[in-house]
């Protein structure tokens, strides 16, 4: 399996920009999670999708962050309008909560799309 | 409001000895915990984990200690080298959700 795979591995945009960072799960995989790493909050939970069914947005900073998960095989985080305070690293982690054993785990991370906004 | 918290951004430790990294949490009702590792542009991968119901927990080199009535939780790294320099988060699950410390970043030094 070729693991979480996020794109694009680097963003950089203008103040006022849409963007929108994108996400595919470990096949199989039932639950979904954007985070955000900053240095003053850690790793932050933005949003968490199961079964492609938004379950918990209560992170997303503004209502300038969506997230869609249009199938099992896909999710976005898109922010618009950017602003500078949004620069940050963005990881996109799955999981399968129903399995034995997997659930210890904790999730799978992918390698994160580092968004800057200028 | 941080539920699981890493006082400490970063360390230093000469190649051999033991390194110690700490988290403390607040949530009573975390039932699992994880230690992740992350190096630069990778994302986090496990490294590590401990049930509520045991103290200790130990795989090669690394060894997680938690002390529950202090809600505390360490990594030891024993012996440190050069390739456990990264940065490591500490995670507690409750409800089937993690949450994360802010991470410490470790630099073992040759």
């Amino acid at each position: 399996d070729a693991g979480v795979i996020q794109s694009p591995r680097h963003e950089v945009t203008e103040m006022g920009q849409e963007v929108t960072l994108r996400c595919k799960p470990i096949s199989g995989h039932d639950y979904l999670f954007w985070y955000r790493q900053t240095m003053m909050r850690g790793l932050e939970l933005l949003i968490y999708f199961n079964n492609n069914v938004p379950i918990d947005d209560s992170g997303m900073p503004e209502d300038r962050f969506s997230a869609k998960m249009p199938n099992a095989s896909f999710s976005t985080l898109k922010i618009q309008p950017s602003e500078p305070r949004d620069s940050a690293v963005y990881f996109c982690a799955s999981s399968l909560r129903r399995g034995t054993g997997v659930q210890r785990y904790g999730y799978t991370f992918g390698s994160g799309t580092r968004l800057t906004v200028v | 409001d941080q539920q699981v918290k890493q006082n400490s951004p970063s360390l230093s430790v000469q190649e051999g000895r033991i390194s110690i990294l700490n988290c403390d949490y607040t949530n009573s009702m975390f039932d699992y915990f994880l230690w992740y590792k992350k190096y630069p542009a990778e994302g986090p991968t496990f490294l590590i984990s401990i049930s509520s119901i045991k103290d200790k927990n130990e795989d090669g080199r690394f060894t997680v200690f938690l002390n529950k009535s202090a809600k505390h939780l360490s990594l030891h790294i024993v012996p440190s080298q050069p390739g456990d320099s990264a940065v490591y988060f500490c995670a507690a699950r409750s409800f089937n959700q993690f949450y994360f410390g802010t991470g410490t970043s470790l630099t073992v030094i040759p």
